[in-house]
């Protein structure tokens, strides 16, 4: 049982690049997340989704796109990267609406130059 | 939207002391309060959840009320340790985790 997992762990990137920071759960959990943590700041969410096919807006969710197109795994994509994007990226998951405590993958750094 | 502030910012004590950490919540509908531990450059581990029904859950050395009416959640962690050591980030959870910036505790030897 790996729990959450990342990937990558560290990537940096050209501004303007694309990248995709790839999520996968082996609990069966029904809803993920992402988010981003700042220096400073506690994690802000970018997007999440309650179900396989199914995405929502969080609290920062501009010049990010997600998809959940399997339920263990849920994708976090930057179509154009730009400096401001340079954080650490962390996922999560939870069985269900959230009585219980989220687990959360390792993290991915991301450095936009 | 639910802010959520944690004081103090960072916070040094001796071996054995106990420690205080607060945070604080804007918005009272919370299913419950979460409280995390984060290394450097390491992911979050949670340490306690408190359900909005409840008033304490305790942990070992780790204690953490609960009064959501005033919208404050304390951490109590006794007889500090070096291994202690690491920032702790509360999140109020409505339906999404809304979480503080974390307060960096340094137990010094």
């Amino acid at each position: 049982n790996a729990g959450v997992t990342q990937t990558p762990k560290f990537r940096v990137l050209k501004t303007g690049q694309s990248m995709t920071l790839l999520c996968a759960q082996d609990m069966n959990h029904e809803y993920m997340y992402w988010y981003r943590q700042d220096p400073g700041m506690g994690l802000r969410l970018i997007h999440y989704s309650v179900g396989e096919g199914t995405t929502a807006k969080g609290e920062v969710p501009d010049g990010y796109n997600v998809s959940r197109l399997k339920k263990q795994n849920f994708l976090l994509g930057l179509e154009s990267a730009a400096p401001s994007q340079t954080s650490v990226y962390f996922c999560a998951s939870i069985t269900g609406q959230g009585r219980e405590t989220q687990y959360f993958g390792p993290g991915t750094r991301l450095l936009v130059l | 939207k639910q802010e959520v502030t944690q004081i103090p910012a960072a916070l040094s004590v001796p071996e054995g002391e106990n420690l205080v950490l607060n945070c604080s919540f804007t918005d009272s509908a919370i299913y419950n309060l979460q409280w995390f531990r984060q290394d450097p450059g390491k992911g979050l581990t949670s340490l306690l959840l408190i359900q909005s029904s409840q008033r304490e859950q305790t942990s070992g050395r780790l204690n953490a009320s609960l009064d959501k009416s005033s919208g404050r959640s304390t951490l109590y962690i006794a007889a500090s340790q070096p291994g202690d050591s690491a920032t702790y980030l509360c999140a109020a959870n409505d339906y999404k985790l809304s979480f503080g910036a974390g307060t960096t505790v340094t137990v010094r030897a």
